[in-house]
Formats: structure tokens, C-alpha cells, sequence
């Protein structure tokens, strides 16, 4: 079975600094995808950045980059220039290649941005 | 941009009692899906839909939940007889036809049992 681990439930960063969120999965299959959802006081869940297996580059979405390890199963998200409107709790979560597949999520990790 | 829509965002019920909670997928969209996340933990997959029926359920899913599009648009979570437990905040998702397209989620019902 998949599964997905994030051992760090919570960080702090000092606004404008750099911050990192671990995040290792564990499966099989060779076709799938990773992503990040961040998740705000809201409580809705918001897409940050996506990966597909098959690609070796890295994605980036503005402020948000992967280092994406796939034979270490691996799939950090770093978060360059944080600001206040970035802390809220971060899921990492995969889901197989098959495009109806189910999306399963790491426990998370809350984030914190010091003033 | 599209989205998905749910609704009510916040519902309370007494134990025991019948609750529906709805969304509206995006239009174009084929899979459905329902996640669970109870206070202050993961989020976990309920059930997924395509074609009219389940495609995929978990053990969560049991005989107290039922899934259904009733008009073409909606797309809606029953559950019959709520217990404690079952209070937690539920998402709608849907994803296209192409694998490459992501889900998008609702931004969530909050039940309460009481």
C-alpha cells in the first residue's frame, strides 16, 4: 500500500527567510504523481505545486520549488521568501497515474512565519 | 476559474440523525470524490464516483454512507444515522478526463454532531 510521511508536524520560519518541508512516500508503482496542499485557517485545500514521476526536473511555482528525490522517495517542498500569508498547515499527498485514482495525504506539517 | 462548490459550509445535527451534504463539481469534470479530515488530523479518503457508481471506497465507507448524482450536476454525501465520531470537515473534489489534470476541492462542510 502507498503511503506518504511527514515527520515534522510543525515549523517556524522568520518571514523573508527560507523554509523547507520533508516529505518521503512509499510505493511501487512507477507512473504517479506528488503534490503540496496547503491548507489555511479557512480550511480549504489549495493546491501549491505538483510532480509528475515520470519528469526529473523539478517543479517550481513562483516562491515554491520540489526537491524531488525519486529513488530516495522523496519530496521536500521549499518555500523561498516566506511571508506572513504562507503559514498554515502543509500536506504533502500522492496518488497513482491512473486518473481516477484517490489522492492520499501525509499527516501534515504547520507552519509558522515569524514576523 | 471554475471550482467546486459546497454546501452548507457549516451544519449541526443531532446524533442519530440523516444529513446530506452537497456540491456542485466543476462542470467538465468525470471523478468525484469525498475526503474526511476530523479536527487536528489527516485528511482520508471516503469514496470516489465516476460513471455512476463507486469506483473506490474505504473502510471509513460503510453502510451508513451513500454517494449520489442525482441531476447531472450535483453530487452528494448521505449519511444516515450520524454518530459523535462522524463529526469532522468533508471535501468535495473532482478531476477531469486527463490523468494529468489534478483534483480540485470544495472548500469543505464542517459537521457537527451533537
Amino acid at each position: 500500500a502507498q503511503t506518504v510521511t511527514q515527520s515534522q508536524p510543525e515549523m517556524s520560519v522568520q518571514e523573508a527567510e527560507t523554509v523547507t518541508l520533508s516529505c518521503t512516500y512509499d510505493t511501487s508503482e512507477s507512473d504517479y504523481y506528488l503534490f503540496w496542499y496547503k491548507q489555511p485557517p479557512s480550511r480549504q485545500m489549495i493546491l501549491v505545486i505538483r510532480q509528475e514521476a515520470y519528469k526529473q526536473q523539478n517543479a517550481t511555482e513562483n516562491r515554491f520549488s520540489v526537491n524531488f528525490q525519486k529513488a530516495a522517495k522523496s519530496f521536500s517542498l521549499k518555500i523561498s521568501d516566506s511571508q506572513l500569508g504562507d503559514a498554515a498547515m502543509y500536506f504533502c499527498a500522492y496518488r497513482r497515474g491512473n486518473r481516477d485514482d484517490k489522492i492520499i495525504f501525509g499527516k501534515g506539517t504547520r507552519l509558522h512565519i515569524l514576523p | 476559474e471554475p471550482e467546486v462548490t459546497q454546501t452548507p459550509s457549516h451544519q449541526v445535527t443531532q446524533m442519530g440523525q440523516e444529513v446530506i451534504l452537497r456540491c456542485v463539481p466543476i462542470s467538465n469534470h468525470l471523478y468525484f470524490y469525498w475526503y474526511r479530515q476530523i479536527l487536528g488530523q489527516k485528511v482520508e479518503f471516503l469514496v470516489s464516483f465516476y460513471n455512476n457508481e463507486i469506483s473506490e471506497k474505504s473502510e471509513i465507507f460503510d453502510d451508513q454512507f451513500s454517494v449520489e448524482r442525482p441531476d447531472g450536476s450535483n453530487f452528494t454525501l448521505k449519511i444516515r444515522s450520524t454518530k459523535l465520531e462522524d463529526s469532522a470537515m468533508y471535501f468535495c473534489a473532482s478531476s477531469g478526463y486527463d490523468a494529468n489534470t489534478e483534483a480540485f476541492f470544495g472548500q469543505g462542510t464542517r459537521l457537527t454532531v451533537v
